[in-house]
């Protein structure tokens, strides 16, 4: 079956500007996770989405960043007023108990 | 407590040696320890991964060796080629409520020459 998607695979944006990336998640997983991966950061936990509980957003970096689920499948992760250390790949991941399978990403360019 | 590191950071081998990449967790409440793989220009792809309740677990050429005591575990890979050229990140998660969310090791650029 289909694996994660993620769109756009690029965005390139102006510093203050809003961002939205979108993920799709495999179909059937429950459980769904965005992390964004930098040089200087490694690979990083943004937030978490489990069916219709209440999101876990302990790793989000400041109230500039939000997400929300739709329907217990589609999620977008909202950037606003940019900042160029905001530059990263952001990658989406989908599960159904343990494994984790991610997406291609977005990367995310801030001028 | 929440961290993972892995050596090292690069590594050669021939086309047909043996790769070893290691890590080491301080939680011990983590439970499941996925090994991914990435390529260039691409999202982690999962290739292998251990409970604690084995001490070794074999995929192909790939294998992951547990140690619960010294709170470390590697990855194996047997017969390398270049096509196993790529970025390899260990991980390790466990239960947070519900959450299971990653926490990945700093990554080990692995080249393999023909």
């Amino acid at each position: 079956g289909a694996g994660v998607s993620q769109s756009p695979s690029n965005k390139v944006t102006e510093k203050g500007k809003d961002v939205e990336l979108r993920c799709d998640p495999i179909s059937g997983h429950t459980a769904l996770y965005w992390y964004r991966q930098s040089l200087g950061q490694g690979l990083e936990f943004l937030i978490y989405f489990q069916g219709n509980s209440a999101p876990d957003k302990s790793g989000l970096p400041s109230d500039r960043f939000s997400a929300e689920r739709t329907g217990g499948s589609v999620s977008t992760l909202t950037i606003q007023r940019t900042q160029q250390e905001d530059s990263a790949v952001y990658l989406c991941a989908s599960s159904s108990h343990y494994e984790q399978y991610f997406g291609p990403g977005t990367r995310l360019t801030v001028t | 407590q929440q961290q993972v590191k892995q050596s090292p950071q690069s590594l050669i081998v021939q086309k047909g040696g043996i790769s070893i990449i290691n890590c080491a967790y301080e939680n011990t409440a983590f439970d499941y320890f996925p090994w991914y793989q990435q390529f260039p220009g691409k999202g982690p792809a999962l290739l292998i991964a251990i409970r604690p309740d084995v001490s070794e677990k074999k995929e192909g050429r790939f294998t992951i060796s547990f140690n619960k005591s010294a709170k470390q575990f590697s990855l194996h890979i047997m017969d390398s080629q270049p096509g196993d050229s790529a970025t390899y990140f260990c991980a390790a998660s466990g239960a947070s409520g519900s959450a299971r969310q990653l926490t990945f090791g700093s990554g080990t650029q692995l080249t393999v020459l023909p």
